[in-house]
């Protein structure tokens, strides 16, 4: 089955600890987001990468890193640096670059980080 | 600063009747625009979308108006169903796919 697949689903963390996420698809999509939700707001951009090698920063970059070495994977990657990490992780994927198609995103089941 | 407000966080509907989900955006560029339904500890999942050139879209319960002179657009199910209880973000994208979304409102219907 095609599809977006997150891993962990749950994840703790200790405090000054960095902490990576995977986000793997088989869907054969260019374009790749991590998003933040924390409980009453919405989801927060935090990375996005339209082609392999290539991301640019979201809203919300800060304490986060990203890598694109291949096409169907999108690590994010929570460091030490970030003050608040506890949240819920989505990630996503979707066909189009360069601004030439309209598509919607394929989410991921989350993962939610704890620190304690 | 949110390019995307949804100003109501809650709704409640009775079974059978219409719900109305509202969505404003600030960034003009915006030209294609996405709804999604979410449950708890779920990924979203996407519904209905519509793109500038167009003032309205339906797939089968589901309509999605746009209005592009007030920058608003809305989602409208009918008839409502119990299952139809989630949190409904929408999300505007335009240029690079990159899609910002709204707070979310959610959306409970009852019998």
């Amino acid at each position: 089955d095609g599809g977006i697949t997150q891993s962990p689903k749950y994840l703790f963390r200790k405090e000054g600890q960095n902490v990576t996420l995977s986000c793997e698809q088989n869907l054969n999509h260019d374009a790749m987001y991590w998003y933040r939700q924390d409980p009453g707001q919405g989801l927060r951009l935090i990375y996005y990468s339209q082609i392999v090698n290539d991301f640019q920063k979201g809203d919300i970059a800060e304490g986060y890193s990203v890598s694109r070495e291949k096409k169907e994977s999108f690590p994010l990657t929570v460091t030490s640096a970030q003050k608040n990490p506890t949240a819920f992780y989505l990630c996503a994927s979707s066909i189009g670059t360069g601004g030439q198609t309209r598509t919607e995103a394929f989410f991921g089941q989350g993962t939610r980080l704890t620190v304690v | 600063d949110q390019q995307v407000k949804q100003n109501s966080p809650s709704l409640s509907v009775q079974e059978g009747r219409i719900s109305i989900l509202n969505c404003d955006y600030t960034n003009s560029m915006f030209d294609y625009f996405l709804w999604y339904k979410k449950y708890p500890a779920e990924g979203p999942t996407f519904l209905i979308s519509i793109s500038s050139i167009k003032d309205k879209n339906e797939d089968g319960r589901f309509t999605v108006f746009l209005n592009k002179s007030a920058k608003h657009l809305s989602l409208h199910i009918v008839p409502s169903q119990p299952g139809d209880s989630a949190v409904y973000f929408c999300a505007c994208g335009g240029g690079y796919n990159k899609l910002i979304f709204g707070a979310g409102t959610r959306l409970a219907v009852h019998p």
